[in-house]
């Protein structure tokens, strides 16, 4: 069975600080994967995907990810953090239709000034 | 402004009594889906939906129910059968087909009193 880990609950970095949100994950195939944020209250905003290709995905707001096959994991980077991305960030993997796609639990990010 | 209306942003129930949470998208999207989101724990798939007129059970079904009677829309009922109901959903709607990402609504808070 597929699945996803997201082994930070919580990370906090100062604003302007680089960030790395870690995502391991586990899918007998290619996988599809993505990653999502979340603001308070709110729902989840696409922040990039990868489907196929060239494996660093450049996404919104700066962040971008990296596929390593070799490792299972797809980390999400910023090189610049600011006070607006604190939020909660979910890694998501899967293929075939979002009923197939597993969400992980998710990172909290802290930004302190 | 095409998008995901979910409402209401907050609702309460009273213990015994069934509820709707609305999900109205005007993307033309075929597929939807409901999410539950608790703490810690991600999103879990309650039920989707890849066609008008038929749904599917996710993997937390038992104590709701959706209906698709319309393409745009996929209201979501929490039934006085769901243990503990008290949880953020979430509606997401997608093309249906692969390499498409979901796209999320705003999310209802639902608290039993």
């Amino acid at each position: 069975a597929q699945s996803v880990t997201q082994p930070d609950i919580h990370i906090t970095v100062s604003e302007g600080a680089s960030l790395e949100l870690r995502c391991n994950y586990s899918y007998g195939a290619t996988p599809y994967l993505f990653w999502y944020v979340q603001s308070p209250g709110q729902g989840l905003q696409l922040l990039l995907k990868y489907f196929s290709g060239d494996t660093l995905v450049q996404g919104i707001k700066g962040f971008e990810a990296e596929f390593k096959r070799s490792q299972s994991s797809f980390n999400l980077r910023k090189p610049s953090v600011h006070w607006s991305d604190a939020a909660e960030y979910f890694c998501a993997v899967g293929s075939g239709g979002y009923q197939k796609v597993t969400f992980g639990t998710g990172t909290k990010l802290q930004v302190i000034p | 402004d095409g998008g995901i209306t979910q409402s209401p942003k907050y609702l309460f129930r009273k213990e015994g009594q069934n509820v709707t949470l609305s999900c109205e998208q005007n993307l033309n999207h075929d597929a939807m889906y409901w999410y539950r989101q608790d703490p810690g724990q991600g999103l879990r798939l309650i039920y989707y939906s890849q066609i008008v007129n038929d749904f599917q059970k996710g993997d937390i079904a038992e104590g709701y129910s959706v209906s698709r009677e319309k393409k745009e829309s996929f209201p979501l009922t929490v039934t006085s059968a769901q243990k503990n109901p008290t949880a953020f959903y979430l509606c997401a709607s997608s093309r249906g087909r692969q390499n498409t990402e979901a796209f999320f609504g705003q999310g209802t808070r639902l608290t039993v009193v």
